[in-house]
């Protein structure tokens, strides 16, 4: 199995312009969540997703930010307008739904200048 | 809700040496789950161990192994023999299905030879 992936691994982008972080979930696993690890704030929950409805979003820290996902092998979480505070380590994982442990992505480190 | 506290900061140990990582959690489920996650410089993150909260029996796993204290809601991990490869951020999480894992801030273990 190739894991959960994360696309892009880096992004560098500048104050004001959107940004979209992809992944993709191991194959058969039905929940899905994304943090964010800043030096400040550790490992944060931003959004987590069961067969593909968001369930809790509580974490998602501004309406700047969002989440989809439009089917079970893919989510995206965007960013419009970026700010230099939203500069973090961003993680996708997931897990089947009644399982205990979750399998992490390599993270998107993301850097808004 | 459940926390996570991990205490130490920091902490570093000689090479082939024993140390010890401290965790506390507060809970008020009794079917749930921990994990020592470790987080080297490339930042993926690796689980190291976990332990079923309704074992008594305390997990191990080659050089690690845990000190499960249920009643006073304490998971402190043990490397035993430690290695320049152990150096990295260990998390200390708590899962009880099917909400998210809950990290703590971490503990960044240095090696020295």
């Amino acid at each position: 199995d190739a894991g959960v992936i994360q696309s892009p691994r880096h992004e560098v982008t500048e104050m004001g312009q959107e940004v979209t972080l992809r992944c993709k979930p191991i194959s058969g696993h039905n929940s899905l969540f994304w943090y964010r690890q800043t030096m400040m704030r550790g490992l944060e929950l931003l959004i987590y997703f069961n067969n593909n409805v968001p369930i809790d979003d509580s974490g998602m820290p501004e309406d700047r930010f969002s989440a989809k996902m439009p089917n079970a092998s893919f989510s995206t979480l965007k960013i419009q307008p970026s700010e230099p505070r939203d500069s973090a380590v961003y993680f996708c994982a997931s897990t089947f739904r009644g399982a205990y442990e979750q399998y992490f992505g390599p993270g998107t480190r993301l850097t808004v200048t | 809700a459940q926390t996570v506290t991990q205490s130490q900061p920091e902490m570093s140990v000689q090479e082939a040496e024993t140390v010890t990582l401290s965790c506390t959690y507060d809970t008020s489920e009794s079917d749930y789950y921990l994990f020592w996650y470790k987080q080297p410089p490339s930042r993926q993150m690796i689980l190291v161990i976990r332990q079923e909260a309704y074992k008594q029996q305390n997990a191990t796993e080659n050089r690690f192994s845990v000190n499960f204290q249920k009643a006073a809601k304490s998971f402190s991990l043990k490397i035993s023999d430690s290695q320049l490869g152990d150096a990295a951020m260990y998390f200390c999480a708590y899962r009880s299905a099917p909400r998210p894992t809950r990290f703590g801030a971490g503990t960044r273990l240095t090696v020295k030879p």
